[in-house]
């Protein structure tokens, strides 16, 4: 079955600076991979997705890029900003439509 | 609002008991799931349905139990909660349909504590 590593599991950065998270997946069938942030105490949210059929997304100052053949994928924030700090999740597909989950990376942005 | 349910959102209780996780959605999804999390740490998939009448195991051996007799509601059971049960059960569901995944959308959660 599917296996994601997530790196790093901690992540502290200076306000502004930019922060990237990847990942790599095991199952070459995997076809979606959305990013979920999770703010302590509540419910994971998805930030920003991408299928396997683009390379790169980009919505403000988040990003994902997919690379298919090295079968990993990552997350870069820009101008990070103290509300980013949270503990984010990605997540690649495995079978139908089922998700499996990186182990999360706890990011700390500080004023 | 469109939104996923669950209740209890906490819930202490004591070794033996028997309980009742709910969790309803009003999205007009098919597809529900119940995942179990440790505070920060990595989501586990424990069940999970495509529609009424369909339940499967996750990737995590769970002792839970679950049904779906309706489509907007998919209950998890314990016959008989035991400390190791300590954790947070989140629901979540998404649309059904075919070609890649669509967006899986959480519910609040239920925080199970067993003394």
């Amino acid at each position: 079955g599917e296996n994601v590593e997530q790196h790093p599991s901690t992540l502290s950065v200076q306000e502004g600076d930019s922060a990237v998270i990847k990942c790599t997946y095991s199952d070459s069938a995997s076809n979606y991979f959305p990013w979920y942030k999770q703010e302590l105490g509540k419910r994971p949210q998805l930030i920003i997705d991408i299928r396997s059929n683009v390379g790169e997304k980009k919505d403000q100052r988040i990003a994902v890029t997919l690379n298919k053949t090295a079968k990993h994928f990552s997350l870069h924030i820009t101008e990070t900003q103290p509300e980013d700090s949270a503990v984010y999740f990605c997540a690649a597909t495995s079978g139908f439509q089922k998700l499996v989950f990186g182990t999360g990376t706890r990011l700390l942005v500080s004023p | 609002e469109a939104d996923i349910y669950q209740t209890p959102r906490y819930l202490v209780i004591g070794t033996g008991k028997k309980i009742t996780l709910e969790c309803s959605q009003t999205m007009g999804h098919d597809k529900m799931y119940w995942y179990q999390q440790d505070p920060g740490m990595e989501l586990h998939l424990i069940h999970y349905s495509y529609g009424v009448n369909s339940t499967e195991k996750g990737d995590l051996s769970s002792e839970s139990t679950v049904s779906r007799i309706r489509t907007e509601h998919f209950p998890l059971t314990l016959e008989s909660a035991r400390p190791s049960h300590t954790s947070q059960y989140l629901c979540a569901s998404s649309e059904k349909r075919q070609g890649p995944t669509d967006t899986q959308y959480f519910g609040p959660g239920t925080r199970l504590t067993v003394l």
